[in-house]
C-alpha cells in the first residue's frame, strides 16, 4: 500500500525567503515521487519527480526535493521565493514497477507568499 | 514534451443532463489513461482507469453507471456524467500513460451542473 502525507495544508513565506514544502510516503515497493504545482482552474504541471539515482533532484523554477529513503521523505524547498510560486502543490507517489501506474496524491499544501 | 488535452475546460450543464468530457493524448499512445476529480481545496481522487478498447476498472464508491468511461482509440477517452446533480459538480482531471509509462497530465475540466 501506498501512501503520501503533506505535513501542513497552508504555507507562508516572505518573498525571497526559503521555501520549505514537506512530504513523507509510505510504500511497500521502491517508489517514484512526484512533486506538482496546481494553479487556480488549471491541471496538473510536474516540478520534478524522483525515480532512480541522484536523491537530490532539481526541478523547474528553481525547486528541488530530496528523497531521503531512511526517513521516507520528499521534501519541496526553493531557496527564494517568488510572487509567482504562490499555488497549490502536490506530492505524490507511485510504484515503481511497470504496473505500478496508480499515483497517490497527498492532499496538497497552499503556499502563499507574502511581499 | 507530451501533452493531454481535455475538452471542455469548462461546462456548466442543468441537473439531469448528461455531459461528456474528452480527454486526448496529442502526441503520443495512451493504452491506459486515468480519470481523477478534485473538490475544492482538496486532493486528486482516482476515479477510473481507463484502458484501450476494454471496460474501464472503477474505485471503490465511484458508480459506474453515473460516470460512463469509453476508451475508443490510443488517443482518446471521454468521461459521461450521466443525470447530472448539483453534487457533481467539480472539476475533474484525466491523465494518460504513454509507452514507457510516463504520465502526463491533462489541464482538467470544470463541471457546474445548476
Amino acid at each position: 500500500a501506498q501512501s503520501v502525507t503533506q505535513l501542513g495544508s497552508h504555507v507562508s513565506v516572505s518573498e525571497g525567503a526559503l521555501v520549505l514544502l514537506r512530504c513523507n510516503y509510505s510504500s511497500s515497493v521502491p517508489p517514484y515521487l512526484f512533486w506538482y504545482v496546481q494553479y487556480p482552474n488549471q491541471g496538473l504541471q510536474l516540478l520534478l519527480k524522483y525515480t532512480t539515482g541522484a536523491t537530490l533532484v532539481k526541478g523547474i523554477n528553481g525547486f528541488e526535493a530530496e528523497f531521503k529513503k531512511s526517513e521516507t521523505s520528499f521534501h519541496l524547498t526553493k531557496p527564494s521565493a517568488h510572487m509567482s510560486d504562490a499555488a497549490e502543490y502536490f506530492c505524490a507517489v507511485r510504484g515503481g514497477a511497470p504496473t505500478g501506474n496508480q499515483f497517490y496524491f497527498g492532499t496538497g499544501t497552499s503556499l502563499t507568499v507574502i511581499p | 514534451g507530451a501533452v493531454v488535452s481535455q475538452h471542455p475546460s469548462w461546462v456548466i450543464c442543468k441537473s439531469g443532463t448528461s455531459v461528456k468530457i474528452e480527454c486526448r493524448s496529442l502526441d503520443f499512445q495512451a493504452t491506459t489513461m486515468f480519470w481523477y476529480r478534485q473538490f475544492p481545496k482538496q486532493s486528486l481522487m482516482l476515479m477510473a482507469t481507463s484502458n484501450e478498447g476494454s471496460k474501464a476498472t472503477y474505485e471503490q464508491g465511484v458508480e459506474k453507471d453515473k460516470f460512463l468511461i469509453n476508451h475508443a482509440s490510443l488517443t482518446l477517452s471521454t468521461l459521461t456524467v450521466t443525470s447530472a446533480h448539483p453534487e457533481d459538480s467539480s472539476f475533474y482531471i484525466c491523465s494518460a500513460r504513454d509507452t514507457i509509462h510516463e504520465q502526463y497530465f491533462g489541464p482538467g475540466t470544470r463541471l457546474t451542473v445548476t
